[in-house]
């Protein structure tokens, strides 16, 4: 089973400050199957970046995935209020079928 | 644009079965992997099992002893079943609908409290 780790747990920005949250899996991964999400208190996760590198649609411009191997990550070029919230990556991995999910990198204002 | 509504049991006691369902408006079960995940109160998200129309499933390793995900075509629906629950099952649920292996619709979330 792939494990993700994220870091930092905790980052504190504030508005108009760039974001850049690390993702990093305990073996290769493929990058087609890794995506990040969004999560704000009493909601569902938004999916945000599927592929890696791929906005889902909606997902302004200022989200942006990179990476390959077992080093990924989201930066959000220029913070605005509303994207202070949890971030979770994933993986999805074929033998077996399973998919797992970093442990979250809260960004809060500072 | 599909819209996924998810019902049951909030409460439960231990030892009891945890059942949920999840109805699909909008769009049809075919062509898609359906996933439900778990999120504890105030902890990160967790994968359950995931199905297809054709009822192809694949469970977590660490809960496949106590799930049964079904799927019900002419409802448009499908289900979770999780046995022999304790409180460490208490989390809030989700049913979510795949593709490409990543989930772009969510339901709304079930909160389901174990405690006797």
């Amino acid at each position: 089973e792939i494990g993700l780790t994220q870091s930092p747990g905790t980052l504190s920005l504030s508005p108009g400050e760039r974001a850049t949250l690390s993702c990093r899996a305990s073996q290769s991964v493929s990058s087609s199957y890794l995506a990040w999400y969004q999560q704000k208190p009493g909601q569902a996760p938004r999916l945000l970046i599927y592929g890696a590198s791929s906005r889902a649609t909606g997902i302004p411009d200022r989200f942006s995935g990179s990476g390959s191997g077992t080093d990924f990550t989201l930066t959000i070029s220029r913070l605005e209020p509303e994207d202070f919230a949890v971030y979770y990556c994933q993986q999805y991995g074929s033998s077996p079928p399973m998919y797992t999910f970093g442990q979250g990198t809260k960004l809060e204002i500072k | 644009q599909v819209q996924l509504q998810q019902w049951g049991a909030g409460l439960l006691k231990p030892s009891e079965t945890l059942s949920l369902t999840c109805a699909v408006y909008g769009g049809s079960l075919s062509d898609y992997w359906w996933s439900w995940i778990r999120q504890p109160p105030g902890k990160g998200l967790e994968w359950i099992g995931e199905i297809n129309h054709g009822g192809s499933t694949n469970y977590s390793p660490s809960l496949k002893s106590r799930v049964t995900i079904s799927v019900d075509t002419s409802e448009n629906q499908l289900s979770l079943k999780l046995t022999s629950v304790t409180a460490a099952d208490t989390a809030v649920y989700y049913c979510a609908r795949g593709r490409q292996k990543q989930w772009l619709n969510w339901g709304q979330g079930t909160l389901v409290t174990v405690s006797s």
